[in-house]
């Protein structure tokens, strides 16, 4: 997976908890992202980052916040989380920027569950 | 409102039984259309960036298509291993970083 690495790989947590997940690469490349998948929905972005401490907002970000202090490392926090954030959550990673049509590298995902 | 739908949700064909898979899609502008392969329980793959209309990408047993307002993606002789889900994505001028992407099409090909 283009060296990424996403952790946990699974993780079951409560409702109203906070949750961290974390993404971290070895190819240093500048633009990482934060993608959720949900039947019937596709992928969906909830943040980007296009350098450390350089983030920006995606089509679904309300709920969750992320920072990048490395440039290896994207973190995507749930600050309480709810039954409606259950999904699987994707790293991805580019070298450029999309407006360079540079393909997107994901890692291998994320299952959170909230009960 | 920018919109990527792909048909059909799933498509089980015989091994050597080519089919077409289909991207339509509505943007204000396109920079690019991606379309990526995905494992069960793995990331998206990518396989191909298209352009502009009338542009074609190959890869082994798939072909890509692009006209002003779909995509298709053509799977010759398919074996076992083509088994896997599609996904179709879409980037406007303008929305720099974003792509919008469709829920897919799960192929599967039976020996």
């Amino acid at each position: 997976d283009a060296g990424i690495t996403q952790s946990p790989r699974h993780k079951v947590t409560e409702t109203g908890t906070p949750v961290t997940l974390r993404c971290h690469q070895t190819e240093n490349h500048r633009y990482m992202y934060w993608y959720r998948q949900d039947p019937g929905h596709g992928l969906r972005l909830i943040h980007y980052s296009y350098g450390v401490k350089d983030t920006d907002k995606g089509e679904v970000s309300d709920g969750y916040s992320v920072s990048r202090s490395k440039t290896e490392d994207f973190l995507l926090t749930l600050e309480s989380a709810t039954s409606s954030q259950t999904s699987v959550y994707f790293c991805a990673i580019s070298p450029g920027t999309m407006t360079t049509n540079e393909k997107l590298f994901f890692g291998s995902g994320t299952q959170l569950s909230v009960l | 409102e920018d919109q990527v739908t792909q048909s059909p949700e799933a498509l089980r064909l015989q091994e050597g039984e080519s089919s077409s898979l289909n991207c339509s899609y509505t943007v204000s502008g396109l920079r690019g259309l991606f379309w990526y392969r995905q494992d069960p329980g793995k990331g998206p793959e990518f396989l191909f960036t298209l352009y502009s209309a009338g542009e074609e990408k190959e890869k082994e047993r798939l072909k890509a298509t692009l006209t002003k307002k779909e995509s298709f993606l053509h799977i010759t002789a398919p074996k076992p291993e083509d088994s896997a889900t599609y996904l179709c994505a879409v980037q406007a001028r303008g929305a720099t970083n974003k792509l919008i992407f469709g829920t897919g099409t799960l192929l599967a090909v039976q020996p």
